[in-house]
């Protein structure tokens, strides 16, 4: 059965300390890996697609990498507003599977 | 502006009445989701739908029904028989153009149910 595993489920930086998110799959023809950011009370805004090992994304403070077992989350220099839930989900055929996301708290 | 939009934000209702969240989208995507979302757990499918007027069972369907008779619309009905009901639920949609898989979420209606 198709697996998505976060961790850890909470983070506490401090403003400028950076660290990396882990996000692990098992899913049989992986057609995507997904990482969006969840604010309290929101909908869940995508932040981006990983296709292939190897493959890397970047946004601002964020880079996404991505292995054939696994993909991190690298935030670098976190400020408060980077404080969100980031799920990461996986597809294979016509659905998606989530995990259960990672709550970061930065504090200035 | 394009977008998915999920009304109400907030409902509140009666154990054993039936209640529909609705969900429209006006970026031209041909599938839409509904998903459930429990405090500690990932995202639940509950349906699916890649085309109108046909739509496919998720994982967690007892107790909820759907229509797609427009491209734009998707609405959830939670029935009675749901017996859980108290949730987040999200609504998503995403095109099926080639290269393009990423699903695209509404603001969410949070269902209180007592």
């Amino acid at each position: 059965e198709d697996q998505v595993t976060q961790s850890p489920e909470a983070l506490r930086l401090q403003e400028g300390e950076s660290s990396s998110l882990n996000c692990s799959y098992t899913v049989s023809g992986l057609r995507g890996l997904f990482w969006y950011r969840q604010d309290p009370g929101k909908g869940p805004e995508f932040l981006f697609t990983l296709y292939s090992a190897g493959e890397e994304k970047e946004k601002e403070r964020l880079k996404a990498t991505l292995t054939k077992k696994e993909s991190f989350l690298h935030i670098t220099a976190p400020k408060p507003e980077d404080s969100a839930t980031y799920l990461c989900a996986v597809q294979a055929n016509n659905d998606m599977r989530f995990g259960a996301g990672t709550r970061l708290t930065v504090k200035p | 502006d394009g977008g998915i939009t999920q009304s109400p934000k907030y409902l509140f209702r009666k154990e054993g009445q039936n209640v529909t969240l609705s969900c429209e989208q006006n970026l031209n995507h041909d599938a839409m989701y509904w998903y459930r979302q429990d405090p500690g757990q990932g995202l639940r499918l509950i349906y699916y739908s890649q085309i109108v007027n046909d739509f496919q069972k998720g994982d967690i369907a007892e107790g909820y029904s759907v229509s797609r008779e427009k491209k734009e619309s998707f609405p959830l009905t939670v029935t009675s028989a749901q017996k859980n009901p108290t949730a987040f639920y999200l609504c998503a949609s995403r095109t099926t153009a080639r290269g393009s898989n990423e699903q695209y979420f509404g603001p969410g209606t949070r269902l209180t149910v007592t």
